[in-house]
């Protein structure tokens, strides 16, 4: 199965919003609300941002938020700061068990 | 507090098995599904697979299917990952991570297991 589509690349400056989209077909983001999105810092574990399409799990910031329409899930990002340079990740539960990744996006805070 | 420690790093031979442990401690262990996550060098997050601590239930991502095996010790709390027939394309950081329900909610992360395959 094929990773979820998600831009490789986006930016934006600080105090900016922008949104990383992440496209999946009928049998996992079309038919599950369970979209996730995950921060990773060059040589750091990865931290978990949003669940289930758009809830916030315990002490995450709400200047991150999620949505989906259709096959496409989104996180936005509201008041860029330079310590949300990153990488990106979205991840759609497939059924039976099974999740799927995005390829992963990189956001440079200009 | 939520705690996922896992096992060293280690340095393989192409064709050999490694096998890679996690330990959990601060939450009831049969209550969270763990998954296995990995990254490649230059690449992005990949699935592994996934246990149910609760029974031992696994599934695994269908290019793993033949050589991973993921089993649990309910008695010191801890999961194992098991890959064999390495190659170097299997060079990659090794993540555990716990979920709630097993639908891609993975909410605490292992610190990371470097496998390096090289001969």
């Amino acid at each position: 199965q094929s990773a979820l589509t998600q831009p490789a690349s986006v930016s934006g400056s600080p105090g900016q919003s922008i949104t990383i989209s992440c496209t999946g077909t009928r049998n996992d983001v079309g038919r599950y609300d369970y979209v996730s999105w995950y921060q990773q810092h060059p040589g750091k574990v990865p931290k978990l941002l949003i669940f289930d399409v758009s809830k916030w799990p315990s002490g995450a910031s709400y200047r991150f938020s999620g949505s989906k329409s259709g096959y496409t899930a989104s996180l936005t990002i509201s008041g860029l700061q330079t310590d949300d340079e990153a990488d990106y990740y979205c991840s759609s539960y497939t059924g039976d068990g099974t999740t799927i990744f995005g390829g992963g996006t990189k956001l440079t805070v200009l | 507090q939520v705690q996922l420690v896992q096992s060293g790093a280690e340095v393989k031979k192409p064709g050999a098995s490694v096998r890679i442990f996690c330990k959990a401690s601060g939450y009831t262990f049969t209550s969270y599904y763990v998954h296995w996550v990995r990254r490649a060098p230059g690449q992005g997050l990949e699935w592994v697979g996934i246990i149910n601590p609760n029974g031992g239930r696994t599934s695994y991502a269908q290019k793993f299917q033949a050589r991973v095996t993921m089993t649990r010790d309910t008695s010191t709390s801890t999961v194992y990952m098991d890959l064999s027939s390495l190659t170097s394309e299997d060079t990659a950081v090794y993540y555990c991570a716990r979920d709630p329900l097993g639908a891609s909610e993975l909410d605490y992360w292992g610190q990371g297991t470097l496998v390096t395959v090289s001969s």
